[in-house]
């Protein structure tokens, strides 16, 4: 089975910085995505950037980057120039890769609620 | 639009009333799932289904029952419905051919309540 920790239960930083969301992950597959999710106070469920396991190369969407430690079984988040609107819960989670049509379950971590301040 | 379509988006209602949350996706996806959302756990998968009448256990299926007559709608079903069933639910879908390629939509949630 595998499991998703978020070790930071809530996060603020002031409105332009930087800030890192830290996600590890437990899984003995080889091959796997994993996702960031973003749950804005409309409790829509968001999805901000995706990784393929076996792609060495951090996945960037615009002002989101990942940083993929595959051995260290890490998958943080970085936003960068921050704005109000990143104020969210984010949310971590895992997928395995199955080479037939299987159960797409997504595990997810406990989130980390991020306040962007003004 | 493509779009998952979650009703009611909040119900409060009392212990042992039979209550069913409808999911509806108009994307042909074959695979749906439900999640349940609640504080300090992340969200947590109830129930899935592969295609029509094709539909599995997931990691919280106690107290719940869903159906697959149709490729388009899962309805979530609680028979009888207890407070530790007060939760955050959410429908999501995706393509068949999956693999990580086409990533879940989700609906917008339902909040229930129950008494």
């Amino acid at each position: 089975a595998q499991t998703v920790t978020q070790s930071q239960p809530e996060m603020s930083v002031q409105e332009a910085e930087t800030v890192t969301l830290s996600c590890t992950y437990d899984t003995s597959e080889n091959n796997y995505y994993l996702f960031w999710y973003k749950q804005p106070p409309s409790r829509q469920m968001i999805l901000v950037i995706r990784q393929e396991a076996y792609k060495q190369q951090n996945a960037t969407e615009n002002r989101f980057s990942v940083n993929f430690q595959k051995a260290a079984k890490s998958f943080s988040l970085k936003i960068s120039d921050s704005q109000l609107g990143d104020t969210a819960m984010y949310f971590c989670a895992f997928m395995r890769l199955t080479s037939n049509f299987g159960n797409e379950k997504l595990t997810f971590g406990t989130g980390t609620r991020l306040t962007i301040i003004p | 639009e493509a779009q998952v379509t979650q009703n009611p988006r909040y119900l409060i209602t009392v212990t042992g009333k039979k209550l069913t949350v409808t999911c509806s996706q108009n994307m042909n996806h074959e695979y749906m799932s439900w999640y349940r959302q609640d504080p300090g756990l992340g969200l947590r998968q109830i129930y899935y289904s592969m295609n029509v009448e094709v539909t599995d256990k997931g990691d919280v299926p106690e107290g719940y029952k869903v159906s697959r007559k149709e490729k388009r709608n899962f309805p979530l079903i609680l028979e009888s419905p207890s407070p530790n069933q007060t939760s955050l639910y959410f429908c999501a879908s995706s393509s068949g051919v999956s693999l990580g390629n086409q990533p879940q939509h989700f609906g917008d949630g339902t909040r229930l309540s129950i008494l």
